[in-house]
């Protein structure tokens, strides 16, 4: 089984709506970090969280780490069309904070 | 801030060649680089973690000895895939790490098709 899963796998949102992807894990996480990648192109940084109960923004998107450390949620608001891509979590599981295991992804798509 | 380059960003080859594929920073030293490997509408499974000097670490279920993989500077990680086949068509990403492991970069990726 998928070590963080990703919910929702696909999402199509209309332009100036709200969504919210998830990213839960049965491990503890030691770091959690969010990508966004366009398909068949390398990942672009979004945000890093560490401590539980974390939250930090960027723009219009909005990241939090759950007091237990086993879920993240990445929230953005009114989107829209750049926001389109594939949205990865990626976490440290064990104390090694630099091996990074992947979600499943969430492809999204933003129409007008 | 931190470049990591791969190159090259594509490659096509016959089924049986040899195909290596460059994992470079360009300015840090990078003493840690991770391989990955994403297939079509799927996420990034870890291949090997490559330490500069020493020998590669595989993940489960991935040939050694198919994907071979050399760090043999502190800025310089190349993958090389052997007698590639058909299956072996996918994106390749490599990761690097600098610092004491806080800062870590992705590379552009390579699209390998192999015929």
């Amino acid at each position: 089984s998928q070590e963080l899963e990703q919910s929702p796998q696909s999402l199509i949102v209309q332009e100036g709506k709200n969504l919210t992807i998830n990213c839960t894990s049965s491990k503890t996480l030691y770091g959690l970090y969010w990508y966004k990648q366009k398909y068949g192109e390398g990942l672009i940084f979004l945000m890093m969280l560490q401590k539980g109960g974390e939250e930090k923004s960027h723009e219009k998107i909005t990241a939090k780490l759950d007091e237990k450390k086993q879920q993240s949620s990445l929230h953005i608001t009114a989107s829209q069309p750049s926001h389109a891509g594939i949205y990865l979590c990626g976490a440290a599981l064990t104390g090694t904070a630099s091996k990074l295991t992947f979600g499943t992804g969430t492809r999204l798509q933003v129409t007008l | 801030g931190a470049v990591v380059s791969q190159h090259p960003s594509r490659v096509i080859c016959k089924s049986g060649t040899s195909v290596k594929i460059e994992c470079r920073s360009l300015d840090f030293q990078a003493t840690t680089m991770f391989w990955y490997r994403q297939f079509p509408k799927q996420s990034l499974m870890l291949m090997a973690t490559s330490n500069e000097g020493s020998k590669a670490t595989y993940e489960q279920g991935v040939e050694k000895d198919k994907f071979l993989i050399n760090h043999a500077s502190l800025t310089l990680s190349t993958l090389t895939v052997t007698s590639a086949h058909p299956e072996d068509s996918s994106f390749y990403i490599c990761r690097a790490i600098a610092g004491g492991g806080n800062e870590q970069f992705f590379g552009p990726g390579t699209r390998l098709t192999v015929l």
